[in-house]
């Protein structure tokens, strides 16, 4: 079975350019998150989707950041413009209705803004 | 204060020792804790998941949650050298938003 899938893998990208990250989430998952990872202070949530709707966008750091949710097989991450201090590896996760359904990782997409 | 602390370690133990990886909360309404796994370079895979109090085993894992001291544990037996990664603990409260700690690194050494 395919597992949610991020891509790229890898960006590096020059202060003041646009960083889009995507993400396919499990088929059938009806939620998906997006999260960042950063030595200092960890896994955040930055977003989260129920049913292409976004729910809590609460821990998304500034209006450079958007994202999206066309359809339930796709979702977009945006930064426009970037910035160093964003550098961080931006995972999606996608887990079925109900609280005690496990949330499943993608590998994430490992970001250097220079 | 955060509201989930971990200590970031790296923690080395030898192959077959136990392993005991622990976290601290504050918020009181949290009544869902999880442990993730994660290799380097990798995503987090859920390892186990506990809801209020109590132990929980499976297999070489234990989970164990206090609530009344906002103490959670994982136990590792027999711990082997694919054991060592990073691991997160995660609290919820009842939503889909998960608070995560830092992570450990456990390194265990053949």
């Amino acid at each position: 079975d395919a597992g949610v899938i991020q891509s790229p893998r890898h960006e590096v990208t020059e202060m003041g350019q646009e960083v889009t990250l995507r993400c396919k989430p499990i088929s059938g998952h009806d939620y998906l998150f997006w999260y960042r990872q950063t030595m200092m202070r960890g896994l955040e949530l930055l977003i989260y989707f129920n049913n292409n709707v976004p729910i809590d966008d609460s821990g998304m750091p500034e209006d450079r950041f958007s994202a999206k949710m066309p359809n339930a097989s796709f979702s977009t991450l945006k930064i426009q413009p970037s910035e160093p201090r964003d550098s961080a590896v931006y995972f999606c996760a996608s887990s079925e209705t109900g609280v005690t359904q496990p949330q499943h990782f993608g590998d994430g997409t490992r970001l250097s803004i220079l | 204060q955060k509201e989930v602390e971990q200590d970031p370690g790296p923690l080395s133990v030898p192959e077959g020792a136990i392993v005991s990886l622990n976290c601290t909360y504050s918020n009181s309404a949290f009544q869902y804790f999880m442990w993730y796994r994660q290799y380097s370079r990798k995503g987090p895979e859920l390892l186990m998941y506990t809801y209020s109090s109590g132990n929980k085993e499976d297999g070489r894992f234990t989970a164990q949650v206090d609530k009344s001291s906002k103490y959670i544990s994982l136990f590792i037996r027999d711990s082997q050298p694919s054991d060592s990664a990073t691991y997160l603990c995660a609290t919820a409260s009842g939503t889909y938003k998960y608070i995560f700690g830092t992570g450990t690194r456990l390194k265990v050494l053949a």
